[in-house]
């Protein structure tokens, strides 16, 4: 079946340096959407794309959806220790109109 | 709104037990989900809902069994409970159910067979 694979699974990082994770569909999407978890807790969704190319800012957060609709990426500059999470793409299927979640890339801070 | 609610939060069950995890939602939304999160992976869907009445299976259906008979309220049952489904159990719900409509998730159950 249609699957979305994300990397890396985990990455750790000190405060203050950048972090990218990845997002990757063998299929065209119809959108994607970019939710954060937090340790302990329950996924809360944070944006959508659904336009090729495009590109979208919250704060120190860039996600960007690929030209092609199949790839996706999200880049916090100068990480925090309150970015600390799980962050999990999913994209919306084409052919089943549902999303599908990625495995989500763990960010860990070290202040 | 209290949104998504779930109980219980924790829960310890024996191998062969059954139980039931209870999912409500005050949106008015009609697509509701199961998910279940094993540690360091991604969201399974189990189960789905798009109304009352209405529900079918996802990519991890096998040992589990839902009902919807209102609008607000999806509970998962557990059957004869098995180590392989100790894990993280994650209610959602969507207004249309679309690949562009936002999931609204619960809080979680956690939940362990032993």
């Amino acid at each position: 079946g249609q699957q979305v694979m994300q990397i890396p699974q985990y990455q750790h990082v000190q405060e203050g340096e950048d972090f990218t994770t990845y997002c990757n569909s063998s299929t065209t999407l119809s959108n994607i959407q970019w939710y954060k978890q937090r340790p302990g807790g329950h996924p809360v969704f944070l944006i959508q794309l659904v336009k090729s190319g495009e590109v979208k800012k919250q704060k120190r957060l860039t996600f960007q959806f690929g030209e092609a609709k199949k790839n996706s990426s999200l880049h916090i500059t100068a990480t925090q220790t309150t970015d600390v999470g799980t962050y999990f793409c999913a994209g919306g299927s084409s052919n089943t109109g549902k999303l599908i979640f990625g495995q989500g890339t763990t960010l860990q801070v070290k202040p | 709104n209290a949104g998504v609610t779930q109980t219980p939060k924790f829960r310890i069950l024996k191998i062969g037990q059954s139980m039931t995890l209870q999912c409500t939602q005050d949106m008015n939304h009609n697509y509701m989900y199961w998910y279940r999160q094993d540690p360091g992976m991604g969201l399974k869907l189990i189960y789905y809902s798009v109304g009352a009445g209405i529900t079918d299976k996802g990519e991890v259906p096998n040992g589990y069994n839902v009902s919807r008979s209102t609008t607000e309220d999806f509970p998962l049952r557990l059957e004869l409970a098995a180590p392989s489904q100790t894990s993280v159990y994650f209610c959602a719900s969507s207004y249309s159910g679309g690949n562009t409509d936002t999931q609204y998730f619960g809080p979680g159950t956690r939940l362990t067979v032993l």
